[in-house]
């Protein structure tokens, strides 16, 4: 069966500090994986999106990037954190019709 | 540029009754829409889809109604339980789901017993 992992569940982050969030995918093979995220009071807003190893769509400008060195593997990296990063991060994946979401991660940057 | 509209940010519902959730799309390319529900703090799970060749389709208490003219779905929850409280979010895809899904802003659900 398809699962899909993502972790930390919650994270607190100093200003400034790097952050790492990865994301893996069982059970299928050559997904669409992404990066949502929902900041406080928004929808789910699309922050990269991969359609194999090493190839990856940036939607927005922003203080992040994302790498995706293996077929089931999505990482979602900073180098330096800004307070406006804070929200709730979604890994997603999507194989033909069907779209499935990690638990997510609660990022707070204090 | 919001290719995906939910107009509504909120809709409060009496229990047993019936919870109307509206979206509106801009893009004519978008030709597969989804439903799904979030509840605090998890991710969202899918609820139900309607491909572009249909104008409904029913699960259980779940109907999303699609409307290519007015480029407009809904979806419609009979009857609502308080377990319905959450937030929807309606998404749209090109190419039958295999790109990018685009999100709504979501519309939170109250129901109230």
């Amino acid at each position: 069966s398809q699962t899909i992992h993502q972790w930390p569940a919650t994270l607190v982050q100093p200003v400034g500090s790097p952050l790492s969030l990865e994301c893996t995918v069982e059970g299928t093979s050559n997904p669409n994986l992404y990066w949502y995220r929902q900041a406080a009071g928004r929808g789910l807003q699309l922050l990269f999106y991969s359609v194999g190893i090493g190839q990856i769509s940036s939607e927005v400008p922003q203080n992040l990037s994302a790498s995706r060195p293996q077929d089931r593997q999505f990482i979602l990296s900073s180098k330096k954190l800004l307070l406006s990063d804070s929200g709730f991060y979604l890994c997603a994946w999507t194989f033909n019709t069907e779209a499935f979401f990690g638990q997510g991660t609660r990022l707070t940057v204090v | 540029d919001q290719q995906v509209k939910q107009n509504s940010p909120s809709l409060s519902v009496q229990e047993g009754r019936i919870s109307i959730l509206n979206c509106d799309y801009t893009n004519s390319m978008f030709d597969y829409f989804l439903w799904y529900k979030k509840y605090p703090a998890e991710g969202p799970t899918f609820l139900i889809s309607i491909s572009s060749i249909k104008d409904k389709n029913e699960d259980g208490r779940f109907t999303v109604f699609l409307n290519k003219s007015a480029k407009h779905l809904s979806l419609h929850i009979v009857p609502s339980q308080p377990g319905d409280s959450a937030v929807y979010f309606c998404a749209a895809s090109r190419q039958g789901g295999s790109e990018k899904l685009v999100f709504g802003k979501g519309t939170k659900l109250t129901v109230n017993p």
